[in-house]
């Protein structure tokens, strides 16, 4: 049982290149979630998922695209990447939406 | 608006101590609150939790103590050790959201 897996750990980026974080959950957890940590802000939620096929919108939206075709995989989209995207990002997946939730380790970003 | 609020952005304990860490929350349809701990380069990993029917659960050496009518639940670390140093977040649950703290670094001295 790996839990919450997250690729690649580390990606560094140029302004205006995109690319796509991976993350899968072994759990069969419905809920799934992406969040990012910035200092001194906390974990902010990206984009959330309550179950294949069904996503929405969370706090910082803007600039990220997501799909969620299976339970298990929850990719996290950057159409075209800006230096405020410059991040740590979180993904995480629990049994329902406000249930107890678990943490992939996460993927340093750096955009230039 | 901050419906989580951890407002000691830092906290610094002599180990064997207790440390105690707090954690305001504004929304009265919240019902569940946890607490998680991170380490530098790893995800948040759950510490513990706590029913709004209860004031209080333990485990081991931690325990969580919830006030609703103050809003305000506190995490307690018994004795502390220097493993314990990590940032830690609080979130509160409920109507189906998670929201999170802005989290308080704790660092434990030997």
């Amino acid at each position: 049982n790996a839990g919450v897996t997250q690729t690649p750990k580390f990606q560094v980026l140029k302004t205006g290149q995109s690319m796509t974080l991976q993350c899968a959950q072994d759990m069969n957890h419905e809920y799934m979630s992406w969040y990012r940590q910035d200092p001194g802000m906390g974990l902010r939620l990206i984009h959330y998922s309550v179950g294949a096929g069904i996503t929405d919108q969370g706090e910082v939206p803007n600039g990220y695209n997501v799909s969620r075709s299976t339970t298990e995989d929850f990719p996290l989209r950057l159409l075209s990447a800006a230096p405020s995207q410059t991040s740590v990002y979180f993904c995480a997946s629990s049994y329902y939406r406000g249930g107890t939730q678990y943490f992939g380790p996460g993927t340093r970003l750096l955009v230039l | 608006d901050q419906q989580v609020k951890q407002n000691s952005p830092s906290l610094s304990v002599q180990e064997g101590r207790i440390s105690i860490l707090n954690c305001d929350y504004t929304n009265s349809m919240f019902d569940y609150f946890l607490w998680y701990k991170k380490y530098p380069a790893e995800g948040p990993t759950f510490l513990i939790s706590i029913s709004s029917i209860k004031d209080k659960n333990e485990d081991g050496r931690f325990t969580v103590f919830l006030n609703k009518s103050a809003k305000h639940l506190s995490l307690h670390i018994v004795p502390s050790q220097p493993g314990d140093s990590a940032v830690y977040f609080c979130a509160a649950s409920g109507s189906e959201k998670l929201v999170f703290g802005k989290g308080t670094k704790l660092t434990v001295n030997p």
